[in-house]
């Protein structure tokens, strides 16, 4: 049972345009969620993360949304980048970081 | 600052051979460790976390093992290799919190590890 969703496993974008990649999770008792982008052979660096008390978190170019009760998320990217062109993976956690869970990736293609 | 290394970076293994991937962190002290793959087309998966020295917990029931003889040495093991071993592994470390989990974990470059 997948308790992380991202339902789109690819997106492409215009550069300068915005980029959303959404998320979805199942267990109610996920407190804390976080974004990584991986580039081809390299490890997911960490990128933005909210906790469950905000509903918006905002670094640069990158906003997480959150929506508690329809237990989704997404990440917007405004403007995208080429440099943006990786594999975004959603992950959660409980209260205290347990129970740690990535989804299973969206990859996005920034076109110039 | 902190660094992760992971060796080797590709491998090519036959069916029924062991395996050895090795992890080292540096510029922190009794790190989290983690182990993760990822199959083609699919999220990370945790294999094995370790909160210290010799200790090891598994996520899910597999061929592999782990181990930790080092406060930041976490090493990835198999004595026979399936086909279904293949994947890309990585490790990772997080800064040692009251819990076994840190919310934000950071990640090595990772192993292709291709079994034929």
């Amino acid at each position: 049972d997948q308790q992380v969703k991202q339902n789109s496993p690819s997106l492409s974008v215009q550069e300068g345009r915005i980029s959303i990649l959404n998320c979805d999770y199942t267990n109610s008792m996920f407190d804390y969620f976080l974004w990584y982008k991986k580039y081809p052979a390299e490890g997911p660096t960490f990128l933005i993360s909210i906790s469950s008390i905000k509903d918006k978190n905002e670094d640069g170019r990158f906003t997480v949304f959150l929506n508690k009760s329809a237990k989704h998320l997404s990440l917007h990217i405004v403007p995208s980048q080429p440099g943006d062109s990786a594999v975004y993976f959603c992950a959660a956690s409980g209260t205290y970081g347990q129970n740690f869970v990535f989804g299973p990736g969206t990859r996005l293609s920034v076109l110039p | 600052s902190q660094t992760i290394h992971q060796w080797p970076a590709t491998l090519v293994q036959p069916v029924g051979s062991p395996l050895s991937l090795e992890c080292t962190v540096e510029g922190t002290s009794n790190p989290n460790l983690y182990w993760y793959r990822q199959a083609a087309g699919r999220g990370l998966q945790l294999l094995f976390y370790s909160v210290g020295i010799g200790q090891i917990s598994s996520e899910v029931p597999q061929n592999l093992s782990a181990s930790r003889p080092q406060d930041r040495q976490f090493i990835l093991s198999s004595k026979k290799l399936l086909l279904s071993d293949s994947g890309f592994y990585l490790c990772a470390w997080s800064v040692p919190s009251g819990s076994i989990w840190s919310y934000e974990q950071y990640f090595g470059p990772g192993t292709r590890l291709t079994v034929t």
